[in-house]
């Protein structure tokens, strides 16, 4: 089946320093990428969509300029949080829409961020 | 309105029980659905696809009534395995993009 990876899957980090985080599928070419955040005992937050070769559609709430998304490639999207903040420690996932099969998403195993 | 709702839960059933889930969505021109399962701490993962002619997996029953706009999940015979957060996605062509919506999950928690 398909595969997604993600990286880091957790990282530490003081506060003001930026992150990437990168979000791969690995047998199939993802047009779109969706970038989540989930803080503990709470559901997937939909940050932004991703398009390959466009801006990303950021939903509200969303700050585009400390959240930047590239998806440069069909196979890689990442996510920089800039200047990080202790209130940016969440648990990031992505995952992508995968048109060879039929619609459906594929998730990177995540990647739990803590800013100290 | 949310765009997709879900009975929060949590669902406590004793193993070997019947459990039905619901998930409603708000837009008519939502084109794909999903029920994903989740457990804590980890990534979501696709338990099955939703067709308008309803499916079934195993144990697994997953029904869709667009003139009401409803999925529905149901598990028979409950495992302790079964014990996770279940999911409701939706897609729909949004703009020119797919919108992916979550629903914000039902707890289900199967005990002996």
């Amino acid at each position: 089946g398909a595969v997604v990876s993600q990286h880091p899957s957790w990282v530490i980090c003081k506060s003001g320093t930026s992150v990437k985080i990168e979000c791969r599928s690995l047998d199939f070419q993802a047009t779109t990428m969706f970038w989540y955040r989930q803080f503990p005992k709470q559901s997937l937050m939909l940050m932004a969509t991703s398009n390959e070769g466009s801006k990303a559609t950021y939903e509200q709430g969303v700050e585009k300029d400390k959240f930047l998304i590239n998806h440069a490639s069909l196979t890689l999207s990442t996510l920089t949080v800039t200047s990080a903040h202790p209130e940016d420690s969440s648990f990031y996932i992505c995952s992508a829409l995968s048109d060879r099969y039929t619609g459906e998403l594929f998730f990177g195993e995540g990647s739990r961020l803590t800013v100290l | 309105r949310k765009e997709v709702e879900q009975d929060p839960g949590p669902f406590n059933v004793p193993e070997g029980a019947t459990v039905a889930f619901n998930c409603t969505y708000s837009n008519s021109a939502s084109q794909s659905f999903f029920w994903y399962r989740q457990d804590c701490r980890k990534e979501p993962k696709l338990l099955m696809s939703v067709y308008s002619s309803g499916n079934e997996d195993g144990r697994f029953t997953a029904q869709l009534n667009r003139a009401s706009q409803y999925i529905s999940l149901l598990i028979r015979d409950s495992k302790l395995s079964d014990s996770a957060t279940y999911l409701c996605v939706v897609i729909l062509l949004s703009g020119g993009y797919n919108k992916l919506i979550f629903g914000a999950g039902t707890r289900l928690a199967v005990h002996p």
